[in-house]
């Protein structure tokens, strides 16, 4: 049983740029939640999608976008780029089932942007 | 809304001290309550988990137990050693809405000296 994998592993882009970050959920996860984790902080709920369909989005803008594809598997997608957005971005996966929603991570993304 | 309150570090410690990170939660309804890990330069681990009132969540010697009474999921481990050198996340994740989201507290460096 594969975990969860992330790609690339670390990124550097400059100002209004866009950028897009790919995860690969662990066998048998039908849900995809994906998060923000700035230096010295918590991860932060950017949004979550449960059959290709976005199921719930976090106090981020537009310009932060994603998709999954029928094999569960996910991008996250960044357009006009800011400083503040130089982060560790986590994905994690997971099966919608009755009340066992356990989320398991990948080893993140690091963005930089300068 | 939901929130968790984690007691702030670093942590530090000498090797085989007990060890209590303090976790407190607000949150409606029954959340579920995590635990995770992040070594450094990594993503998240979870490390224990309890989904209702009075459970004990168990992985490599680590503890925490559901205190709906007391709102808290304090973790504890009877003998820490240099490998568990990290830092904590405690999370919850509420139910009622359509997205299972994990809401985080700002984490707590533990660092323990041979």
């Amino acid at each position: 049983e594969t975990g969860v994998t992330q790609s690339p592993t670390h990124l550097i882009k400059t100002r209004g740029q866009q950028v897009t970050l790919r995860c690969s959920s662990q066998s048998g996860h039908n849900t995809v939640s994906w998060y923000q984790q700035a230096l010295g902080q918590g991860p932060q709920f950017i949004f979550q999608y449960y059959r290709e369909e976005e199921n719930g989005r976090g106090n981020f803008p537009p310009r932060f976008s994603g998709l999954q594809f029928p094999n569960y598997s996910s991008e996250l997608n960044v357009n006009a780029l800011e400083l503040d957005d130089s982060a560790l971005y986590l994905c994690a996966s997971s099966l919608t089932s009755g009340r066992s929603h356990t989320q398991y991570f990948g080893p993140g993304t690091r963005l930089t942007v300068l | 809304g939901n929130s968790v309150t984690q007691m702030e570090g670093p942590v530090t410690l000498s090797e085989e001290a007990f060890l209590t990170i303090n976790c407190t939660y607000t949150a409606t309804g029954y959340p579920s309550l995590f635990w995770y890990v992040q070594y450094p330069g990594e993503g998240l681990q979870l490390l224990l988990k309890a989904t209702k009132a009075d459970d004990k969540g168990s992985n490599k010697g680590f503890e925490a137990t559901y205190r709906k009474e007391t709102t808290s999921f304090h973790l504890e481990k009877g003998s820490v050693q240099v490998s568990d050198s990290a830092v904590y996340f405690c999370a919850l994740m509420g139910y009622g809405g359509a997205t299972n989201k994990l809401i985080f507290g700002t984490g707590t460096l533990l660092a323990v000296q041979p």
